[in-house]
């Protein structure tokens, strides 16, 4: 069956760099079609989408926050890597991995919380 | 940038009732959006996509309907299991893909 896991810290310093992995099973990202994103969510407020890398590894970037963000794949250790770059609170949320493009964001991963604090 | 906007903010409803909410897009995204359920503490949940299709395992209850800029998403008969909050969300149609959420509907109980 398809499960994603996201890992990453809990915490970060504001001005530091995020790193998050997220771990799947259950599908290959280089079959085409096949798409994993990285949404947000700050408390209580609602979905934002970030980033997405595709089955020909080509990568795509809300235009929002593009200058901060790097997304990559490691596809023999089924991963999918989101750098963030200069962190501040307002990117306090729960940060999600989900697969799909063209029917939907299908499957997610259960979420991690980061909260950005000195 | 294409703004999602959703009403109303909030539907207080019973179990049993219909439930009717709305998206409506700054421009048009042809029938590229879809709707997810999101509970407390959960991730959300795959709904409808591409505007009408229902996703696996989805209870026909739900259904939606739309295109061009006016979506809707229909809950025939309100479950216990059903209030939550709602949101949809749209898709580029080719690349350089990107996507936009809408702030998202609660349904609570009356």
């Amino acid at each position: 069956q398809v499960t994603l896991r996201e890992s990453g810290p809990a915490l970060v310093k504001p001005t530091q760099t995020l790193t998050l992995t997220c771990t799947f099973s259950g599908f290959s990202l280089t079959t085409n079609g096949m798409c994993v994103s990285w949404i947000r969510q700050p408390p209580g407020k609602a979905l934002e989408w970030l980033a997405l890398i595709d089955w020909d590894d080509d990568k795509y970037y809300s235009t929002s926050v593009k200058t901060r963000l790097t997304i990559s794949r490691d596809t023999s250790k089924k991963q999918v890597v989101l750098t963030m770059t200069n962190m501040d609170p307002v990117d306090t949320g729960t940060y999600y991995c989900a697969r799909g493009l063209y029917r939907g964001f299908d499957y997610w991963g259960q979420g991690t919380l980061v909260t950005v604090s000195s | 940038e294409i703004v999602l906007t959703q009403s109303p903010a909030t539907l207080s409803l019973s179990p049993g009732e219909r439930a009717t909410l709305s998206c409506r897009a700054s421009q048009s995204v042809s029938g590229y959006l879809a709707w997810y359920q999101q509970k407390p503490g959960q991730a959300p949940r795959l709904l409808i996509y591409d505007a009408s299709n229902r996703a696996t395992g989805i209870p026909a209850r739900f259904s939606g309907s739309g295109s061009g800029t006016d979506f809707t998403l229909t809950i025939s008969s309100l479950e216990p299991e059903d209030f939550a909050v709602y949101y949809c969300q749209r898709r580029s149609n080719r690349p350089p893909f990107s996507f936009t959420f809408g702030p998202g509907t609660k349904v609570d109980i009356k």
